[in-house]
């Protein structure tokens, strides 16, 4: 079974306008850690940001915002204001057990921001 | 800011070759991680690092693979005799802890090309 999946495979926004990226995840764990990684054409992987599954508040960081539904187990990214310089994928991954190590990441979604 | 490294950025080898890839964690950090990425795929873990040894990995991860932290600064893998198959993008990760917010920054990756 699928432990994140993202069900965008593409989404195109116009510039300023809000987009939102979804992420669904798939754990018995109580504690674990959510993290969304944006990946440009040049193919870096860029930690955009992060919620722990006690954490009371939706993350925020800057621009970027997340919408946390634990009941729902969805972890949806939020951009505001898109710009042309977000275009690019974007991963959700989960850190199972906080002590665990690996990431297991979703298939990406790509953004494709138009002006 | 400090940076997760890695050299080289792009490899090319024949099938039956060993390749080493290099990184260099941020100087501060304590666990180390490779993930892989097929062309169009999602990213997949393969190996962490901590306390020079492994301390987890993927079945991805077989005898053809090794890492090592020969220095105080750089952390390898090895492939001993790639295939075809070992095509892929290669992410160097590093983290300071695995609990809390443990965020793993990558590196840029090592394009890896097998023929």
């Amino acid at each position: 079974a699928q432990k994140i999946t993202q069900t965008q495979p593409g989404m195109f926004v116009q510039e300023k306008e809000a987009v939102t990226l979804d992420c669904t995840y798939d754990t018995s764990d109580q504690s674990y850690g959510l993290f969304w990684y944006k990946q440009p054409s040049s193919g870096e992987m860029i930690f955009l940001i992060y919620q722990g599954s006690y954490d009371e508040q939706n993350a925020t960081e800057g621009r970027y915002s997340l919408n946390f539904q634990k009941a729902r187990k969805s972890a949806n990214l939020v951009i505001s204001a898109s710009q042309l310089g977000d275009s690019a994928m974007y991963f959700c991954a989960m850190r199972e057990r906080m002590g665990a190590q690996k990431l297991v990441f979703g298939q990406g979604t790509r953004l494709t921001i138009n002006p | 800011e400090p940076e997760v490294t890695q050299t080289p950025s792009h490899q090319v080898t024949q099938m039956g070759q060993e390749v080493i890839l290099r990184c260099v964690p941020i100087s501060n950090h304590l666990y180390f991680y490779w993930y892989r990425q097929i062309l169009g795929q999602k990213v997949e873990f393969l190996v962490s690092f901590y306390n020079n040894e492994i301390s987890e990995k993927s079945e991805i991860f077989d005898d053809q693979f090794s890492v090592e932290r020969p220095d105080g600064s750089n952390f390898t893998l090895k492939i001993r005799s790639t295939k075809l198959e070992d095509s892929a993008m290669y992410f160097c990760a590093s983290s300071d802890r695995t609990s809390g917010v443990g965020t793993q920054y990558f590196g840029p990756g090592t394009r890896l090309l097998v023929l």
